[in-house]
């Protein structure tokens, strides 16, 4: 099977510009997690995604959104980006966590960096 | 509030010795407890995962031990290897729908050949 894609890989913005990532799970896994990584804080959650549905969100501000689709590909946006954005984004995909299985396999990140 | 603390931050060791990272938790609603391994410019790659129903599991070379009572895991890489050098988290998962991974700061692990 393939593994976890995301797109873009690298992303340079401009402050107060948004941004859309991508990602696609492995084919068969429902459930989609986003997490933010950085030297400072590490690796953050930002939320939670399982048949189009938003499970689980972590303490980000609002700007931070995201969604997911009915072939269970996701995309997360953040709007009007600030410094401190600039962060390697990773999705994690997951069979579905109701059936026991918490197994999270995570992609290469999005490197975003915001001047 | 860090909720699973991990040390050592950096580690350095011989090839053919062994790697010890250690990570507490304070949360007695975890009950899923994965390690990540991950290089430069990758995603974290999960090595081994434990429940606490088991007090030790091991995979190879990598073996992760489990203390309920202190809420403490470890993880240990028997043998090590240079291309074992990476950057290693634990983290936690649990608590009625909460499906989020609450991770350690990272162990930076050098192996020396």
């Amino acid at each position: 099977k393939a593994g976890v894609t995301q797109t873009p890989r690298y992303l340079i913005k401009t402050r107060g510009q948004q941004v859309t990532l991508s990602c696609s799970p492995i084919s068969g896994h429902r459930s989609v997690s986003w997490y933010q990584q950085t030297p400072g804080q590490g690796l953050q959650f930002l939320f939670e995604y399982f048949s189009e549905t938003q499970r689980n969100k972590g303490n980000f501000p609002g700007r931070f959104s995201g969604r997911q689709f009915s072939n269970s590909r996701s995309e997360m946006n953040v709007s009007t980006l600030e410094l401190g954005d600039s962060a390697l984004y990773l999705c994690a995909s997951s069979p579905d966590p109701l059936q026991g299985s918490n197994e999270q396999y995570f992609g290469p990140g999005t490197r975003l960096t915001v001047t | 509030q860090q909720q699973v603390k991990q040390s050592p931050q950096s580690l350095i060791v011989q090839k053919g010795g062994i790697s010890i990272i250690n990570c507490a938790y304070e949360n007695t609603a975890f009950d899923y407890f994965p390690w990540y391994q991950q290089f430069p410019g990758k995603g974290p790659a999960l090595l081994i995962a434990i429940r606490p129903d088991v007090s030790e599991k091991k995979e190879g070379r990598f073996t992760i031990s489990f203390n309920k009572s202190a809420k403490q895991f470890s993880l240990h890489i028997m043998d090590s290897q240079p291309g074992d050098s990476a950057t290693y988290f634990c983290a936690a998962m649990g608590g009625g729908s909460n499906y989020k991974l609450t991770f350690g700061k990272g162990t930076l692990l050098t192996v020396n050949p």
